[in-house]
């Protein structure tokens, strides 16, 4: 399976800390997607990365993706109680007809 | 009003039976997904469509079978359903048009095979 990789498996942290979340992958990609997941509802959708890319900002959110190493992060500034969720990275390989392969998620508990 | 609707939430049913999971989307996308995710394993693609005439296997199709009745109703049938397709199951939609689309999710159906 073409699976990426998150870690840490789990995090956990206060109110106000930032939170960083790292994706690794295996071969050449079109682009790398990171998502949320409230406990047991559907994915959303949080934002997109592309290969040529190196980093991109969206409110609190900052990915960064280093193809050289086939990595990419998250990070989530100042984090709320709200920001406790599983976030996942998925990625389009190169040739994949579109189709995005999802990673197994990150479980992060925000404390108030 | 949710633009992917899956029904039913919930459902539980015994091995052997057949069951019929539904999902309609209001969005006009033409590409639609069927996914499952089981604790651990994050979400594993079963099947896929581009267009209505259009089906694809995924990375576990073994099991399952889809029908793509419309351009906005995709359905996923266990044949002969087995304990180990309990799981909850995804629909997600996307725009046509080149690699860089993002899925929109329905909200999941639980399913128990007892």
């Amino acid at each position: 399976s073409q699976q990426g990789e998150e870690d840490p498996q789990a995090l956990s942290i206060q109110e106000g800390e930032n939170a960083t979340m790292n994706c690794s992958y295996k071969t050449s990609i079109n682009n790398l997607q990171w998502y949320r997941q409230n406990s047991g509802r559907g994915l959303v959708h949080l934002i997109l990365i592309r290969s040529n890319e190196r980093e991109k900002h969206s409110g609190r959110l900052r990915v960064t993706l280093d193809t050289s190493k086939k990595s990419s992060s998250l990070l989530i500034t100042a984090s709320r109680a709200a920001d406790t969720a599983s976030y996942f990275c998925a990625t389009v390989y190169t040739g994949a007809n579109s189709k995005l392969t999802f990673g197994k998620g990150i479980t992060l508990s925000v404390r108030p | 009003d949710a633009d992917v609707t899956q029904t039913p939430r919930n459902r539980i049913t015994k091995t052997g039976k057949r069951i019929m999971l539904e999902c309609s989307q209001t969005k006009g996308h033409d590409r639609m997904y069927w996914y499952r995710q089981d604790p651990g394993l994050g979400l594993r693609l079963i099947y896929y469509s581009f267009d209505v005439k259009d089906i694809n296997k995924g990375e576990i199709s073994d099991g399952y079978s889809v029908s793509r009745q419309a351009q906005a109703k995709f359905s996923l049938s266990l044949e002969s359903a087995i304990p180990n397709q309990t799981a909850l199951y995804f629909c997600a939609t996307s725009r046509a048009g080149g690699t860089n689309e993002k899925l929109f999710f329905g909200s999941g159906t639980q399913l128990s095979v007892l």
